[in-house]
This record gives C-alpha cells, structure tokens and sequence, in this order.
C-alpha cells in the first residue's frame, strides 16, 4: 500500500471549513484514498474514501487530484466534536488486508 | 455506535498474568482485525481473520493469540503479560467480500493496564 505524508496538526475556527491534505505520490491506479477519524481513546471512525473522483457524504467531502499524488478531507461546517486525529489511508479497496494508519493530522476546532 | 462490541471496557492486571479479550463483529461481516493501540505508537496492526481461519499477521507477539469462533466472534488472548502491553486494542470487522469496499468498523476498544 502506498505510504502518505499528512501534517502533524491543524487548528481550524468553528464554523469554518476545515480542509486536511494529504500527499500520496506513490499510489498505483487501483488503489483508494481512505479517510479515518479518531477521536480521543476511540475507535477510529470511517468518514470517506473515492478513487479519482470527488465524493461527498453526510460527513465530509473529499477532493482528489486529477494525478491522485494528493487529495484534501473537507469538513464544510467544523464543529467542536470534529476535534480529532484525521488518518489518510492509501490502499486497494478490495483487499481484505490491514489498513496501515499513521501518524495522522491532530485537528483542534477552536471555538 | 459502529455494531462492533468490545468486552470489557477496561482491564487492570498484573504482570505474568493472562487474560482474554473478546469481541463481536457486525451482523454479517467475515473477517476480524485486531489493533494495538500504545500511547507512544500509533494504531498497530496485530492480526486478522476470516471466517474461522487466519488471514494476516501483523506485529503480534508470540505471547499474544487470536482465534475466530463459528460464530464469527473473536478473542484476543494475551499471556505472560508485561507493562509494555499496556495498551488499547481495538477490534475491526469487514464484510470482506470481493468487489466492496472492505472499510473497517471499528469498536470502543479495550483499555488494558498491566501493573
């Protein structure tokens, strides 16, 4: 699986959009961008993955580069319970393998 | 709350000792994963089943083991205990059918403390 670089912290203002990259130079064609959260001492939490295209959920948004050496979770309206530790996994969808998390990007929402 | 179950919360134990972690998957997901979770690592993989069998191996210590039941729950059985396995272990299931996603879900985890 292909490794990725996040920055170790962010801090965004409630309200605001949050925008997390993520770089993933190394990732083959059939590999997926997956993002987790976790947030203090529990178990990380799906939010979204794509493959070239751009997804949105209920939760969040996520922008993938035309290349896919890079993508970008998008949390439109950051709340306080957003604070957390965001992880971007790089992995094809269809194996039944481990995800390998990071170290992750710590998002602090100030209020 | 992501349907996976986690028993118990917390475990306080004593060095040399043995205990057992158990888990429930989602209603209808094959395989299991369990993580390791130290506060100066990041989330470590440690192994995974599917179905009753052995899949993956991740950084499992010999004195660490796993099975999966007929019944697709799981238990993680960590012996000789010593304070470095003070930890929080995560369990994950996937419904693992080809063409899915195969996104984990993860439980509430397992704090153990080894004293």
């Amino acid at each position: 699986d292909a490794k990725t670089t996040q920055p170790t912290s962010m801090d965004c203002a409630e309200g605001r959009a949050a925008n997390l990259p993520c770089n993933h130079s190394t990732i083959s064609g059939n590999e997926y961008v997956y993002w987790y959260r976790q947030i203090h001492s529990q178990g990380p939490q799906y939010i979204i993955h794509g493959l070239k295209n751009n997804e949105t959920n209920e939760m969040a948004s996520l922008i993938i580069t035309e290349d896919r050496k890079s993508s970008t979770l998008i949390l439109p309206h950051a709340t306080l319970r957003d604070t957390a530790v965001y992880y971007c996994i790089v992995r094809v969808a269809v194996s039944s393998n481990q995800f390998y998390f990071g170290t992750g990007t710590s998002l602090t929402v100030i209020p | 709350d992501s349907g996976v179950t986690q028993t118990p919360k917390h475990l306080i134990t004593a060095t040399g000792q043995r205990v057992t972690l158990r888990c429930s998957p989602r209603s209808g997901d094959l395989s299991v994963y369990w993580y390791q979770q130290s506060l100066d690592q990041g989330l470590q993989f440690l192994i995974q089943y599917y179905n009753g069998e052995e899949r993956a191996k991740g950084n499992i210590l010999e004195r660490f083991s796993a099975q999966q039941f007929p019944d697709l729950h799981s238990e993680l059985n960590l012996s000789s205990l010593e304070l470095g396995d003070s930890a929080l272990y995560f369990c994950a299931s996937s419904v693992d059918r080809r063409g899915s996603y195969n996104e984990q879900f993860f439980g509430p985890g397992t704090r153990l403390t080894v004293l």
